[in-house]
C-alpha cells in the first residue's frame, strides 16, 4: 500500500480480555516497529523485526506483550489480559532496513487502546 | 543508555514568531538526530535529520544544528504559520547494526492567526 496501515485506529475492551492490534507495513520493507506513546510520556520502543532474523523484544514491558510477523509482511501484536495502564497509542513503523543515517521509518497512525 | 530531553509544551505562538523547541540527548559515540513531527489526524512523520557534527538539516522552513559541544539539537523556524501547528518530536539513533529510535516527550505547538 501507499503507507503503514494500522487496525483498528480506536479499541475499546474490558479490563481482562485479549486484543490484537495490525499492521500492515510499506510493501518491500523488511524492517517493523511497534512504539507505545502515552499521555505525557514519549514513545517506547517495544519491538522490532528485521528480515528473517530473531525479533528484538527488548522493549516489550510484560510476558502479556507479543508480536508475531507473518511472511515478513504483517504483524501482530497481541496484549493479553488488558490493564489499564495499557491503555496507549500503539505506533507500527517500517523501514527498508535497519533505521540509520540513510534509511527513513514511515509510521502508521495509530491505534489508539482504551481498557474499561 | 541512549536518551532525548525535549521542552515540555504546549508552546503557544502568534503566526510569524520565531519558534525554538529546545532538545538535548544523552547517547553513546556519534548518534543521528532527527526531528519528527505528528499534525492532527496523522502518523508521525519526519520532518529533517542530521547524521554528524555541525550539520544542519532543514525542510518546510524548520531548522535544527547537530551540536556535539553541547549535546543539542535544538528545532528552529523564523516564522510560524497556523499550519504548523503539532507536536514535535526529537529523537537520536545510534550506529551500527540496529539501533532503534529513541525518542522525546514530544512538545505541542499551537500558533494562533
Amino acid at each position: 500500500g501507499a503507507g503503514v496501515s494500522q487496525s483498528p485506529s480506536n479499541k475499546v475492551t474490558e479490563k481482562g480480555k485479549d486484543v490484537e492490534l495490525r499492521c500492515d507495513p510499506i510493501s518491500g520493507h523488511t524492517a517493523l516497529y511497534w512504539y507505545r506513546q502515552s499521555l505525557g510520556q514519549g514513545l517506547e520502543f517495544l519491538i522490532y523485526f528485521q528480515g528473517n532474523s530473531a525479533p528484538d523484544k527488548s522493549g516489550l514491558p510484560s510476558d502479556r506483550f507479543s508480536a508475531e510477523r507473518t511472511g515478513g509482511s504483517v504483524s501482530t501484536l497481541t496484549i493479553q489480559r488488558t490493564q489499564q495502564e495499557d491503555s496507549a497509542v500503539y505506533l507500527c513503523a517500517s523501514s527498508l532496513a535497519a533505521v540509520s543515517m540513510n534509511t527513513e521509518a514511515f509510521f502508521g497512525q495509530g491505534t489508539r487502546l482504551t481498557v474499561v | 543508555g541512549n536518551s532525548v530531553t525535549q521542552m515540555e509544551g504546549p508552546v503557544t505562538l502568534s503566526e510569524e514568531a520565531f519558534l525554538t523547541i529546545n532538545c538535548t540527548y544523552t547517547a553513546t559515540g556519534y548518534p543521528s538526530l532527527f526531528w519528527y513531527v505528528q499534525y492532527p489526524g496523522e502518523g508521525l512523520q519526519l520532518l529533517l535529520k542530521a547524521t554528524k557534527a555541525d550539520d544542519k538539516g532543514s525542510n518546510k522552513g524548520f531548522e535544527a544544528t547537530y551540536r556535539k559541544e553541547t549535546t543539542s539539537f535544538h528545532l528552529e523556524k523564523g516564522s510560524v504559520q497556523v499550519s504548523d501547528s503539532a507536536v514535535y518530536f526529537c529523537a537520536l539513533s545510534g550506529r551500527g547494526g540496529f539501533q532503534k529510535l529513541v525518542f522525546g516527550t514530544g512538545t505541542r505547538l499551537l500558533v494562533s492567526p
